[in-house]
């Protein structure tokens, strides 16, 4: 696609359930990030895809958070047993190396 | 550790009036410096960058930003405000150092316009 794609848009879930948000970055781009960025907060970032490299998941929050990605293209982040302080909107970003990074729409994802 | 600092959470500017946002950064080298703009709604939005060179760099919808080295600042700019520009504003910087152009970015700073 033309942009960065994220899904679902919206995530409503119960407490202690898991959720699954998807990224899909622009074609050829190699770095991929995630971000939370909490109501009237800034961005907080979680973690940060460069092609083959190890990721660095400097910035999860706790264990129950996890992300993937298959290769250079898709991106899942895994968050378990959600929790209230879990709602947030999700960001993706990709960007190829010594570039911009371009956003997605976020997923906003509210815990009940 | 890269860090980037917007010393103002809110500020308020009347329409036509001028607007400076600041923005520090803390980092061994000269990084790649960034400002994003995100609408009420709306993801965030580049509205210009800097990698080398000039130092003083022009953007979209009549930014500029000027990098100051001696004083690890990126503060961006525009001369007259439209009431649209109201806004949140994210500085960001990145080392891209051997490829690795880990963003970090600023809390952000918050433009009202008045009319």
């Amino acid at each position: 696609g033309a942009g960065v794609s994220q899904s679902p848009s919206n995530k409503v879930t119960e407490k202690g359930k898991d959720v699954e948000l998807r990224c899909d970055p622009i074609s050829g781009h190699t770095a991929l990030y995630w971000y939370r960025q909490r109501l009237g907060q800034g961005l907080e970032f979680l973690i940060y895809f460069q092609g083959n490299s190890a990721p660095d998941k400097s910035g999860l929050p706790s264990d129950r958070f996890s992300a993937e990605r298959t290769g250079e293209s898709v991106s899942t982040l895994t968050i378990q047993r959600t929790q209230q302080e879990d709602s947030a909107v999700y960001l993706c970003a990709s960007s190829l190396v010594f570039s911009e990074a371009f956003f997605g729409q976020g997923t906003r994802l509210t815990v009940v | 550790a890269q860090s980037v600092t917007q010393p103002d959470i809110h500020i308020t500017v009347s329409e036509g009036a001028s607007l400076e946002l600041r923005c520090n950064y803390s980092y061994g080298a000269t990084p790649y410096l960034f400002w994003y703009v995100q609408s009420p709604g709306q993801g965030l939005q580049l509205l210009l960058k800097y990698f080398s060179g000039d130092t003083l760099v022009q953007g979209i919808k009549g930014f500029e930003a000027e990098f100051k080295r001696s004083q690890s600042s990126f503060n961006l700019r525009k001369p007259s405000v439209h009431w649209s520009d109201a806004a949140e504003y994210f500085c960001a910087v990145a080392p891209f150092s051997g490829g690795y152009n880990k963003l970090i970015f600023g809390a952000g700073t918050r433009l009202a316009v008045h009319p």
